[in-house]
């Protein structure tokens, strides 16, 4: 079974440019999380998705972040413009549900801002 | 609210000594999930285990095991005889186990194995 794919692996970018991750997660996975790790601490949900639908981004910070998951399958996660605060590793994951239960984490991406 | 608490930021140890890290949590819930995750430098998260709130047994693997302790909601990980291959940050996560569920990390623990 493939394992949950993003990509890029690593990014730097200048603070007030965009950038986008992508996410592939396990086929058959219904629910899609977005995390965001700052170094030094626990991964932070960003926002989570059932299908194409959200299910909660109440720490998204809509100001600036975007995520979308069309056709209830890839996800892209955008920011926009990005601040310094915003280097971190942002983490995809998917789960197939309470029947199937786990989580599977993809490698991250490793996002600077300088 | 959910939350996990792990008190020890950073720990070393020597090759095949023992070592314990200490995860506390906090939820209302009566049905929950816990988790323990390791994170070596390359970055990806490992699932290690899963523990659901009404199974107290506590469970070896090989020379990991797990101490699931509801009555002062503890889970706390220890690894026997450590090697240096256990270098890694590990993390312990709480999960309310519904339908939609998603994880609560503690900050980590940055556990160093010197040979």
């Amino acid at each position: 079974e493939a394992g949950v794919a993003q990509s890029p692996r690593y990014k730097i970018i200048e603070k007030r440019q965009s950038v986008a991750f992508w996410c592939n997660p396990i086929s058959g996975h219904a629910t899609l999380y977005w995390y965001q790790q700052i170094l030094g601490q626990g991964p932070k949900l960003l926002i989570q998705f059932q299908n194409n639908g959200v299910v909660d981004d109440s720490q998204l910070p809509k100001d600036r972040f975007s995520a979308e998951r069309l056709k209830g399958v890839d996800s892209t996660l955008k920011i926009q413009p990005a601040k310094l605060e915003d280097s971190a590793v942002y983490l995809c994951a998917s789960s197939g549900g309470l029947a199937n239960y786990g989580y599977t984490f993809g490698s991250g991406t490793r996002l600077t801002v300088v | 609210a959910q939350k996990v608490t792990q008190a020890q930021t950073e720990i070393s140890v020597v090759e095949k000594e023992d070592v314990t890290l200490d995860c506390v949590y906090e939820t209302r819930d009566t049905t929950y999930y816990l988790f323990w995750y390791k994170q070596p430098p390359s970055g990806e998260l490992v699932f290690l285990i899963r523990r659901n709130s009404f199974d107290e047994q506590n469970e070896i693997s090989g020379r990991y095991s797990w101490n699931f302790q509801k009555s002062t909601s503890s889970f706390n990980f220890t690894i026997t005889a450590s090697q240096v291959v256990d270098s890694a940050v590990y993390f312990c996560a709480l999960d309310r186990g519904s339908t939609l569920g998603r994880l609560y990390f503690g900050r980590g623990t940055q556990l160093t194995v010197w040979p």
